[in-house]
């Protein structure tokens, strides 16, 4: 069975701040997903990592994927409010298009 | 704005019946994908259909059901309904992969369901 598992579960950082985000997964794939949700609504597509080694960059958001490692990182730099959300790392089982979220990481950016 | 639409966005009903969630997956897109998204379960994949056909199963209990029809709207059906399916239910839809492409899912807002 494949886990995803996020951390921390929880994130309160102050605005201008620096942090990593972790998402783990216990079984092959290469096709690695990051999403945000804001609370109350839908989820929003923030990257689409395909393969070992590929690293986006959005703004103040970096996200990289190791499938060796089994690991992906959501990196923030110098956090602003606007980030607030819950993040979510979702994995392509077995690269047959089924998406197993992770637990998400609540985000809270405060003055 | 994913162009994925769901209807209704909120449904309150009572344990025991039976109701529809309606999904429009974005224009040339093929396959649909529904999830359930509770405190204590996360999001979790259910189901998917492409083009009309049964893809892929996820932890789907046997009292929801669901069908993707012709011109590509797909609706689930959750019968029997108990307090615990009180949840989030989302649609996303994507252009298939193909042999090696990437499948990135888009969202729709969601339907809120609660049961009393």
């Amino acid at each position: 069975e494949l886990k995803v598992e996020q951390n921390p579960l929880f994130l309160s950082m102050q605005e201008g701040k620096n942090y990593t985000i972790y998402c783990n997964y216990s079984t092959t794939s290469d096709r690695l997903y990051w999403y945000r949700q804001d609370p109350g609504k839908s989820l929003e597509s923030l990257f689409v990592l395909l393969s070992n080694g590929a690293v986006k960059q959005e703004g103040r958001l970096m996200a990289s994927l190791d499938t060796k490692a089994r690991l992906s990182t959501l990196h923030i730099t110098a956090a602003v409010h606007d980030l607030s959300a819950t993040y979510f790392c979702a994995v392509d089982f077995y690269n047959t298009d089924k998406l197993i979220f992770g637990t998400g990481t609540r985000l809270q950016v405060f003055p | 704005d994913s162009g994925v639409t769901q209807t209704p966005k909120h449904l309150i009903t009572a344990t025991g019946q039976r109701v529809t969630l309606r999904c429009s997956p974005r224009s040339g897109d093929l396959s649909v994908y529904w999830y359930q998204q509770s405190l204590d379960q996360g999001l979790q994949f259910l189901i998917q259909y492409y083009n009309g056909e049964e893809r892929a199963k996820g932890n789907i209990l046997e009292r929801f059901s669901a069908q993707q029809f012709p011109d590509l709207h797909s609706e689930l059906n959750l019968s029997s309904l108990e307090l615990g399916d009180s949840a989030l239910y989302f649609c996303a839809s994507s252009v298939v992969s193909q042999g090696g492409s990437y499948n990135e899912q888009f969202f729709g807002p969601g339907t809120r369901l609660t049961v009393l």
